[in-house]
């Protein structure tokens, strides 16, 4: 166990449609990262937040976005959903913003969309 | 971000050591090591990393070249549980971009009982 918490395990959608991810971080970890993995692209970074702000930008597109609340907690928010969105979805989170730290993710949200 | 090159696929005996090669040649003074795993239907663990000299830790051992453009994962004993898909990602010591892991193609391990 990670200690990284993501919700929902799995997930059902239609095109079109919107859906949030959350990811609850290890306690007292400020940095909260997200990650795609599809068969086709493997894992991608898509966006990163420290203590509340975004830090670092990946192959995101603009139809998704993410915040981190100040609780440290963080939403993946993906909207107008296409076939290609079916993924899974991994948040990582570390306790600072360095290149150094260890990286703990969690077990991942898998979203398909029909 | 500096790229690394790794095999696609590797097997290995249960119980035998098992060397996992990755190169680096165009690797920075200040980039680190890191090695990640991901088991089936999991997402990545960390592993172990390293700058300069090898590293060892519960896991596996981390054999740097002298000149750093290759590294090589071992792992002592391998088991069933760790049949994964093994990254070698670099990661600049000093690059303010937050600490985000680059992930490759890595290496896919079968261990054989």
């Amino acid at each position: 166990d990670s200690g990284v918490t993501q919700t929902p395990k799995h997930l059902i959608t239609a095109t079109g449609q919107r859906v949030t991810l959350r990811c609850s971080p290890r306690s007292g970890d400020l940095s909260v990262y997200w990650y795609q993995q599809s068969l086709d692209q493997g894992l991608q970074f898509l966006i990163q937040y420290y203590n509340g702000e975004e830090r670092a930008k990946g192959n995101i597109l603009e139809r998704f976005s993410a915040q981190q609340f100040p609780d440290l907690h963080s939403e993946l928010n993906l909207s107008s959903l296409e076939l290609g969105d079916s993924a899974l979805y991994f948040c990582a989170s570390s306790v600072v913003a360095l290149n150094t730290g260890e990286l703990f993710f969690g077990e991942g949200s898998r979203l398909t969309v029909l | 971000d500096a790229k690394t090159t790794q095999p696609n696929s590797m097997e290995s005996n249960e119980e035998e050591p098992v060397h996992l090669p990755c190169n680096h040649s165009t690797i920075s003074g200040t980039d680190y090591i890191h090695w990640y795993r991901q088991l089936p239907s999991q997402g990545p663990e960390y592993v172990i990393h390293g700058l300069t000299s090898n590293v060892n830790n519960r896991m596996a051992s981390l054999a740097i070249a002298e000149d750093r453009k290759s590294s090589t994962l071992i792992l002592h004993r391998a088991t069933l549980r760790d049949a994964a898909v093994y990254y070698c990602i670099l990661r600049d010591r000093f690059y303010n971009q937050g600490g985000k892991l680059i992930f490759g193609q890595g290496t896919e391990l079968s261990v054989k009982p």
